[in-house]
């Protein structure tokens, strides 16, 4: 089973802002600052978003902000495009051999 | 240019060994910091991390199948190979190698290879 909990679905119109949250645990999202968050689109291997909560790989558009509050990491997407749409999935340290727990994914729909 | 791609079976029977191979360059897994990790995807289903090896040679395992997997590095090859034992139908999936390389978590994915688990 997933071990961080995400939506399954959200949704939003074009120029619209969409926000995706992912709750943990003390143990992973609330214990580190190593989250991060991944667009799948279908039949495509994930692509890295946000990593270390907040920070943009280079090329992804500053549309998409990370941020955590406690034990829960929001993944926010702002003008919404047709291209936003996705899968979205975050992803945290856990620590030890745990390493690394994914979330259960949230389908985003561009209306 | 950093690429990663996978390679082994389509289909495994049931009881079976799985065993793949994460072939990568443009980086060296022999670089402080470095990890090659492989996650999984079953059809319709959430991503799933497997298992990850550091440039030190420290392996991590996900605890739900750590006594399944194994993990090696060939470093002079450029390659990551993952095992699993006792492959079920239920092991199914898109399986993906990922690295660890200019970020903290997986920046670079392979494309997935499909694993098949039927009799």
């Amino acid at each position: 089973q997933s071990a961080l909990t995400q939506p399954r679905s959200v949704s939003g119109s074009p120029g619209q802002s969409v926000t995706i949250s992912c709750t943990g645990t003390s143990s992973d999202v609330g214990a580190y600052n190593y989250v991060s968050w991944y667009q799948q689109h279908p039949g495509k291997a994930p692509k890295l978003m946000i990593y270390d909560v907040s920070l943009r790989p280079s090329g992804v558009p500053d549309r998409f902000s990370g941020s955590k509050s406690g034990n829960t990491a929001s993944l926010t997407i702002s003008g919404l495009q047709a291209e936003d749409e996705a899968d979205y999935y975050c992803c945290s340290y856990a620590g030890g051999y745990t390493s690394w727990v994914f979330g259960g994914g949230t389908k985003l729909t561009v209306l | 240019q950093i690429t990663l791609k996978e390679s082994g079976p389509t289909l495994v029977k049931p009881t079976q060994t799985l065993t793949l191979t994460c072939s990568f360059s443009g980086f060296a897994l022999s670089t402080s910091g470095v990890g090659v990790g492989w996650i999984r995807q079953p059809p319709g289903k959430a991503l799933e991390w497997l298992a990850l090896i550091y440039w030190n040679d420290d392996k991590r395992y996900s605890p739900f199948l750590k006594s399944r997997l194994t993990i090696t590095k060939d470093t002079s090859k450029n390659q990551v190979v993952l095992t699993m034992t006792n492959m079920d139908p239920v092991d199914t999936a898109t399986y993906y190698c990922g690295g660890v390389i200019i970020t903290t978590t997986f920046d670079y994915w392979g494309q997935g290879t499909l694993v098949t688990v039927s009799s």
